[in-house]
């Protein structure tokens, strides 16, 4: 079963680069979200999506951009890097109030 | 603006203690809340509470909800060594199932 797949798993950026985070999940969920965790910080949500089509910001939009044209796919995208980017990102999906299931994240090194 | 509160932050133990771990919350159309592990990588589900007064176990672990004074706690007892993570709470709203997370618990069990 793979659940959640995030890719990659390590990157490193330099400031102005940008990139794709990918997420995909086989589980026929249609809830996904986008979390980044900063040490001591717990989960702060970025984006959501409810569903193919939809998606909605969460409380750390700035800087990032997702779309959702399938339910299995839910990319994050960075424009511009910047330092304050720097930090663990996870990918969840669930069905609809139930628990949420996490890919095994992406560490992004911004410099 | 949903909140939510974790204490103690950080724990040490000894094996064979028992812990309680806390959280409280403060949501818009709150539906349920959650508790999570985390060692290293992805957050893994521990238990989903939606109705208050009602505990769940498992094995060593146990969880209780009160819907009236926002509160919840997860109780471990004969601590091992394995049980030394970080341990999230998260609630959820009803809407659109989104998670809002506190800053977790660090749990650190000494031989």
């Amino acid at each position: 079963n793979a659940g959640v797949t995030q890719t990659p798993k390590f990157r490193i950026l330099k400031i102005g680069q940008s990139m794709t985070l990918q997420c995909a999940q086989d589980m026929n969920h249609n809830y996904m979200y986008w979390y980044r965790q900063d040490p001591g910080m717990g989960l702060k949500l970025i984006y959501y999506s409810v569903g193919a089509g939809i998606t909605d910001k969460g409380e750390v939009p700035n800087g990032y951009n997702v779309s959702r044209s399938t339910t299995e796919y839910f990319p994050l995208r960075l424009e511009l890097a910047a330092p304050s980017q720097t930090s663990v990102y996870f990918c969840a999906s669930s069905k609809m109030n139930t628990e949420a299931f996490f890919g095994q994240g992406t560490r992004l090194t911004v410099v | 603006e949903d909140k939510v509160v974790q204490s103690p932050l950080s724990l040490v133990v000894h094996e064979g203690d028992t812990v309680t771990l806390n959280c409280s919350y403060e949501v818009t159309n709150f539906r349920s809340l959650l508790w999570y592990k985390q060692e290293k990588k992805a957050p893994t589900f521990l238990f989903m509470l939606t109705s208050s007064g009602i505990e769940k176990k498992s094995g060593r672990l146990s969880s209780i909800l009160d819907k009236k004074e926002l509160f919840s706690i997860l109780n471990i007892t004969a601590t091992q060594t394995g049980d030394s993570a970080v341990y999230l709470c998260a609630a959820q709203r009803g809407a659109n199932s989104k998670l809002t997370f506190g800053k977790g618990i660090t749990l650190s069990v000494r031989p």
